[in-house]
């Protein structure tokens, strides 16, 4: 099966304050994505990246910015933190599609529940 | 842009029942996929079904099976025989063909299940 891991399921931080949020993934899937999980909005994808050390925005980038030095970690990074941030957050992997095999289907970590104070 | 339109914030079924989730979407592409993910209460969220726009036929998978209508741009999910762990937050999403194309997210329908 496929193991999406992120590092922190629940986190406290002030405002001002560096956030890294990490994703590791363990079936060497070429795409990763962050989306941002709020009630009344569903989700909304923050960036995603479909090879080591590419990334591409999202819909919300702003305030944030990612890492994507190995293949199977994908790291969200916010800068500093504002009260707006707190959220939910999810990480999930796909493969690369192509034309006659997979779809496209994500796979989803757990959530990391952030709380900027 | 392709938008994914879940209307209905929150259903409620009875154990055993039927019920039926609806999602329209937008788009000018036609190649596409749609999915329906559950996202159990603090718990990960997880594919239930997915239907490739090329294909006629319905997807189906075990009680969950969808209503598909290319024409009309609807996705609906009917689930049958409902179970107390059929209670959670449902999601439809939109994929364009492709490589690189990002899912598109509804804004959610929240299920209840009476015993």
């Amino acid at each position: 099966d496929v193991k999406v891991t992120q590092s922190s399921r629940y986190l406290v931080k002030r405002t001002g304050e560096k956030v890294f949020l990490e994703c590791v993934q363990d079936m060497d899937h070429e795409n990763m994505f962050w989306y941002r999980q709020d009630p009344g909005l569903g989700l909304r994808l923050i960036y995603f990246s479909y090879d080591v050390k590419m990334k591409e925005k999202g819909d919300i980038p702003e305030g944030y910015s990612v890492s994507r030095e190995k293949k199977e970690r994908f790291s969200l990074i916010l800068e500093s933190a504002s009260t707006n941030q707190t959220s939910m957050y999810l990480c999930a992997s796909s493969l690369y599609p192509t034309a006659s095999s997979n779809t496209g289907e994500l796979f989803f970590g757990e959530g990391s529940r952030l709380t900027v104070l | 842009a392709q938008t994914v339109t879940q209307s209905q914030p929150e259903m409620s079924v009875q154990e055993a029942e039927t019920v039926t989730l609806s999602c329209t979407y937008d788009t000018s592409e036609s190649d596409y996929y749609l999915f329906w993910y559950k996202q159990p209460p603090s718990r990960q969220m997880i594919l239930v079904i997915r239907q490739e726009a090329y294909k006629q036929q319905n997807a189906t998978e075990n009680r969950f099976s969808v209503n598909f209508q290319k024409a009309a741009k609807s996705f609906s999910l009917k689930i049958s025989d409902s179970q107390l762990g059929d209670a959670a937050m449902y999601f439809c999403a939109y994929r364009r063909g492709g490589a690189n194309s990002k899912l598109t997210f509804g804004k959610g329908i929240t299920l209840s299940v009476r015993p």
